[in-house]
């Protein structure tokens, strides 16, 4: 299957700092690519589709201001959380789709990111 | 919206045991998938099967699209295959998003 890399994995940042997180396909190209939020034994939630080489597609209730996304090429999108703030402290999920021969679509997972904010 | 139910929400069994999860959807669908969250949050593809049967290893799956259900079977379990088994299905109308369930939470015990 793909691949898809996701970091850091984990990372403690201090209350108003930034941090970025990273999503890449390794082997194949993705001209979108998603990022969920997964709150402790929740399903995930997803907070905006990324869109290579134009904006992100914020879902309702997500701040943009808050959560910038960058998708500056066709195999990396990235994840900024801006002036960070405890309640910010989550698991962070990218994705990535494949197309089939039927035109259907199927996802791939980077590991996450388990972000803390003190 | 498409809505998409587990059961069951939670599930302990002893290894070498056998298992069925069920995953309920209220509306066509493009693509089904099941996934395993193991403890430490990586989400790890088990099966893309919007219809049909396949089997990995000890893992299987069926989808049976005008049913709109789908199972995974887990047979002889592993303490390896703990973790939380998410059901996700894309719908066939215009709406892309992948739409999951809650989930089922397995423990194996040794």
């Amino acid at each position: 299957g793909a691949v898809v890399s996701q970091h850091p994995s984990r990372v403690i940042c201090k209350s108003g700092t930034s941090v970025k997180i990273e999503c890449r396909s390794l082997d194949f190209q993705a001209t979108t690519m998603f990022w969920y939020r997964q709150f402790p034994k929740k399903s995930l939630m997803l907070m905006a589709t990324s869109n290579e080489g134009s904006k992100a597609t914020y879902e309702q209730g997500v701040e943009k201001d808050k959560f910038l996304i960058n998708h500056a090429s066709l195999t990396l999108s990235t994840l900024t959380v801006t002036s960070a703030h405890p309640e910010d402290s989550s698991f962070y999920i990218c994705s990535a789709r494949i197309r089939d021969t039927t035109g259907n679509t199927e996802a791939f997972f980077g590991q996450g990111t388990r972000l803390t904010v003190v | 919206g498409i809505q998409v139910e587990q059961s069951p929400p939670d599930l302990i069994l002893q290894e070498g045991a056998n298992s069925t999860l069920r995953c309920n959807f209220s509306d066509s669908v493009n693509n089904l998938q099941w996934f395993h969250q193991n403890p430490w949050g990586q989400l790890i593809n088990l099966f893309y099967i919007p219809s049909g049967t396949k089997q990995n290893g000890r893992l299987s799956a069926t989808t049976v699209a005008t049913e709109r259900y789908s199972l995974l079977y887990i047979s002889s379990s592993q303490t390896t295959d703990s973790g939380v088994y998410f059901c996700a299905v894309v719908g066939s109308g215009n709406n892309r998003k992948l739409i999951w369930g809650l989930g089922t939470s397995l423990a194996v015990n040794p």
